[in-house]
């Protein structure tokens, strides 16, 4: 069973365009988090949500909108998709001592 | 704020040695540092966490160590082995603690050659 799952693993796209990424846990943990990883591989948290309820948004873009209707699901929402935004984003779960995270999607603005 | 600092650089080693890879942190110690690794193309796996207190934890063929007085933290691999080729990551709280998330250091890639 995948414990931490990301659609999809590829998106390719112009800028302008709106785009969603979905995550899903059944870990059953609380916590939920995404994380970007530029082309230098530095990944940098995102935001956090606990229990549904946003705990940090860490420095960016209000293009970038975090959904989480359920604790097993935070999906994240991208508007006017800029160069820049290209990067991979990995989705997490856990507690503060030990993450799972999903396999990635890897954003590719044109 | 708060920065973890990793030699980014590959590291090779020849099979069956020890591989000990170095994470420096910033500013105040943190209550526990993990050590992930990353696979190309694939999302990081929890490996370990050593807590402020704690001078070396252990897991098969790991061991870490945390020195607050160096502000640093020491990833060892015994006998190591090709599979061990990886990105290994270090981190630590975000900021301070909870569900904050976790500050990463940018990785050191290893290489063991047979």
């Amino acid at each position: 069973d995948t414990a931490v799952s990301q659609t999809p693993k590829y998106l390719v796209t112009q800028m302008g365009n709106d785009k969603s990424i979905k995550c899903e846990q059944n870990l059953g943990h609380d916590t939920m988090y995404w994380y970007k990883q530029d082309s230098k591989k530095f990944l940098k948290i995102m935001f956090s949500y606990n229990n549904k309820e946003l705990i940090i948004n860490e420095t960016v873009p209000n293009r970038f909108s975090p959904k989480s209707p359920d604790k097993a699901h935070l999906n994240l929402h991208i508007n006017s998709l800029e160069l820049g935004d290209s990067a991979v984003y990995f989705c997490a779960a856990g507690t503060p001592y030990e993450q799972y995270f999903g396999p990635g999607t890897r954003l590719t603005v044109t | 704020s708060q920065k973890i600092e990793q030699n980014s650089e590959a590291l090779n080693i020849q099979e069956g040695k020890t591989a000990t890879l170095t994470c420096n942190y910033t500013n105040y110690s943190p209550a526990y540092l993990q050590w992930y690794r990353q696979d190309p193309g694939r999302g990081p796996v929890f490996l370990l966490l050593i807590r402020e207190n704690e001078k070396e934890k252990r897991k098969e063929r790991l061991k870490v160590t945390f020195d607050t007085t160096l502000k640093q933290s020491l990833f060892h691999i015994t006998a190591s082995q090709p599979a061990d080729s990886a990105t290994y990551l270090c981190a630590r709280p975000h900021s301070g603690g909870g569900a904050d998330g976790l500050t990463f250091g940018k990785g050191t890639h290893l290489i063991i050659q047979p």
